[in-house]
């Protein structure tokens, strides 16, 4: 959607390596948060952010951790990829009111 | 955390039909969304709906906030509503039922 990237949009990585997806956006929103969507799980929150280095934790949190330096900006890492954490991550911004919009996604697979 | 349960898990719909999905909470919320996952995986945020009623072509919805539901419409069904439609609440943080899977047949 207009206003988030993602990026990447696709990744392979190896087991045991760090990685960083990041979220960018131009609209000046307050709230920000990470969800990754798996088959038959639908859409799981991972980290969320209320304002700049506000963060806090998901259902999902483990093994990942999270930075917002900038309004912009919120970036996902993942501290040492596991192929569990193969997945699809969607990022999405907003506020209360108008509500939330999310952005492509990345495919991170972990082999 | 607040459940959110959506029904029917799946649904098959002969292009033209109409249909309704259901969104129960368990809780009070400040917001509450409805968006549509394409087949390519794009998520479209179709209705910012807290309470009241609110229509945009084809679809529509209704948000009861006193009974913790909400109602999606679908009216005149094609092919393109294909996918799975989530409703999302805010009490907190922003929640997500499991979805409807719709899938429209010609």
């Amino acid at each position: 959607d207009a206003g988030i990237t993602q990026s990447p949009r696709h990744k392979v990585t190896e087991t045991g390596t760090p990685v960083t997806l990041r979220c960018h956006q131009t609209e000046n929103h307050r709230y920000m948060y990470w969800y990754r969507q798996d088959p038959g799980h639908g859409l799981r929150l991972i980290h969320y952010s209320y304002g700049v280095k506000d963060t806090d934790k998901g259902e999902v949190s483990d093994g990942y951790s999270v930075s917002r330096s900038k309004t912009e900006d919120f970036l996902l890492t993942l501290e040492s990829a596991t192929s569990s954490q193969t997945s699809v991550y969607f990022c999405a911004a907003g506020d209360r009111p108008p509500g939330y919009t999310f952005g492509s996604g990345t495919r991170l697979t972990v082999v | 955390g607040i459940q959110v349960e959506q029904s029917p898990p799946d649904l098959i719909l002969q292009e033209g039909a109409n249909s309704t999905l259901r969104c129960n909470f368990s809780d009070s919320v400040n917001n509450l969304q409805w968006f549509h996952q394409n087949p390519w995986g794009q998520l479209i945020n179709l209705f910012y709906i807290p309470s009241g009623t609110k229509q945009n072509g084809r679809l529509s919805a209704t948000t009861v906030a006193t009974e913790r539901y909400s109602l999606l419409y679908i009216s005149s069904s094609q092919t393109t509503d294909s996918g799975v439609y989530f409703c999302a609440v805010e009490a907190g943080r922003l929640a997500f039922g499991k979805g409807n899977q719709v899938v429209v047949i010609p």
